[in-house]
């Protein structure tokens, strides 16, 4: 199926560090959803972008997603031990399933 | 409410014994997922249940069978269980085809020796 790549594959941040994880498809999506899963948990859904450079916030998390709907990023600022976790990209598939990208592994040392 | 509930949380399993994992949802979705996680990588699609009555392969079928027992419940069955199932189970549900957030239950860590 259609994939996305996400860069990086592992990142580790002091606290107070930002962090910023990207998502890459080869073609054009017509959604991008962005999912946290804390480490021994399962995927929580965080946001969903629709639309062309479309930017969303939720506290310290901004969501981007590109011209041309083909990258997405997520931005942390001021990383807290709370952020810990694995970020997902995510984008429909063609059976009314979602599309996982293998995540960005985010540790932040106290 | 619970939201979706898995059991078990844990099992082992030896080669070529069988097992059903259980999922049930108790808010009134009707669209329900099976996945499976293997380390450092995303989740994959084993099985999917757009509506009571109707199951789909997904990206990953092979030694999995499936049952949409009704409008709540859907489960996973292996079988012939085999080393390579090893990994963590999550079913999920979504309401709709045109919503987009798929909730998710606490998921089935599987080993098979």
């Amino acid at each position: 199926g259609q994939q996305v790549m996400q860069i990086p594959q592992y990142q580790h941040v002091q606290e107070g560090e930002d962090f910023t994880t990207y998502c890459n498809s080869s073609t054009t999506l017509s959604n991008i959803q962005w999912y946290k899963q804390r480490p021994g948990g399962h995927p929580v859904f965080l946001i969903q972008l629709v639309k062309s450079g479309e930017v969303k916030k939720q506290k310290r998390l901004t969501f981007q997603f590109g011209e041309a709907k083909k990258n997405s990023s997520l931005h942390i600022t001021a990383t807290q031990t709370t952020d810990v976790g694995t970020y997902f990209c995510v984008h429909d598939g063609s059976q009314g399933n979602l599309i996982f990208g293998k995540g960005t592994k985010l540790s932040v040392k106290p | 409410n619970a939201g979706v509930t898995q059991t078990p949380k844990f099992q082992v399993l030896k080669t070529g014994q069988s097992m059903t994992l259980q999922c049930a949802q108790d808010m009134n979705h009707n669209s329900m997922y099976w996945y499976r996680q293997d380390p450092g990588m995303g989740l994959r699609l084993i099985y999917y249940s757009a509506s009571e009555g109707t199951t789909d392969k997904g990206e990953v079928p092979n030694g999995y069978n499936v049952s949409r027992l009704n409008k709540r419940e859907f489960s996973l069955r292996l079988e012939s269980a085999a080393p390579s199932q090893t990994s963590v189970y999550f079913c999920a549900s979504l309401r709709d085809r045109n919503s987009y957030e798929q909730y998710f239950g606490p998921g089935t860590r599987l080993t098979v020796t």
